[in-house]
């Protein structure tokens, strides 16, 4: 199976909202609910930020959301903030053997 | 709460022998399945190998299959990735991630860098 297909780069001024897209297929995010996204700064562990598509772990802003049409999910920040800077990574469960996917990854730059 | 704790990176030369080693503590490790994912110096996030809670169900990329092998201990709570043959492609940082289904709780990562 191939990666997830992520824009490689986005954009926003502080207090825009920018959206981010993950493109799979009908076999992995068209299929399950299980897609979630992380956030990771330079040097840093990946963080989840939203998992089940929609869902927050506990502490992370609600100005991070999340959904799904069809075999595109998306990650949706909201009112930017300069430390919301990183590289964002979808990640699907597949149901199959390869069991988990990665995107390859979006650096958002807040201008 | 739930801390997982890589050990064993390292530099070693092309050709070698690596162990990774993952302790775990703060959930049930029997009740999940465990994972290995790294990330090269500049590049994205590859899903290298996962295990099944009882370790009957093993996975590998092809780009380590036949090289690396994934294990897990349930009486130490911890997870193993043994890696030989290494390649200067393999230098990357190593995470291992407890999945339920996707990577939820990461390790703070192992840097394995190859080179002569």
């Amino acid at each position: 199976q191939s990666a997830l297909t992520q824009p490689r780069s986005v954009s926003g001024s502080p207090g825009q909202s920018v959206t981010i897209s993950c493109t799979g297929t009908s076999s992995d995010v068209g299929e399950f609910s299980y897609v979630s996204w992380f956030q990771q700064h330079p040097g840093k562990v990946p963080k989840l930020m939203i998992y089940d598509v929609n869902k927050r772990p506990s502490g992370v802003p609600g100005r991070f959301s999340g959904s799904k049409s069809g075999n595109t999910a998306s990650l949706t920040i909201s009112g930017l903030q300069a430390e919301d800077e990183a590289d964002y990574y979808c990640c699907v469960y597949t149901g199959s053997y390869t069991y988990v996917l990665f995107g390859g990854g979006t650096k958002l730059t807040v201008l | 709460q739930v801390q997982l704790v890589e050990s064993g990176g390292g530099l070693v030369k092309p050709g070698g022998s690596l162990r990774l080693s993952c302790a775990t503590s703060g959930f049930i490790f029997t009740d999940f399945y465990m994972g290995w994912i790294r990330q090269a110096p500049g590049k994205g996030l590859e899903w290298l190998s996962y295990i099944s809670n009882s370790g009957s169900t093993i996975y590998y990329a092809d780009s380590v299959r036949g090289r690396f092998t994934i294990s897990r201990d349930t009486a130490k709570n911890s997870l193993y990735l043994q890696m030989n043959s290494l390649r200067a492609e393999d230098t990357a940082v190593y995470y291992c991630a407890r999945v339920s289904p996707i990577p939820d709780h990461w390790g703070q990562g192992a840097l394995v860098t190859v080179s002569s």
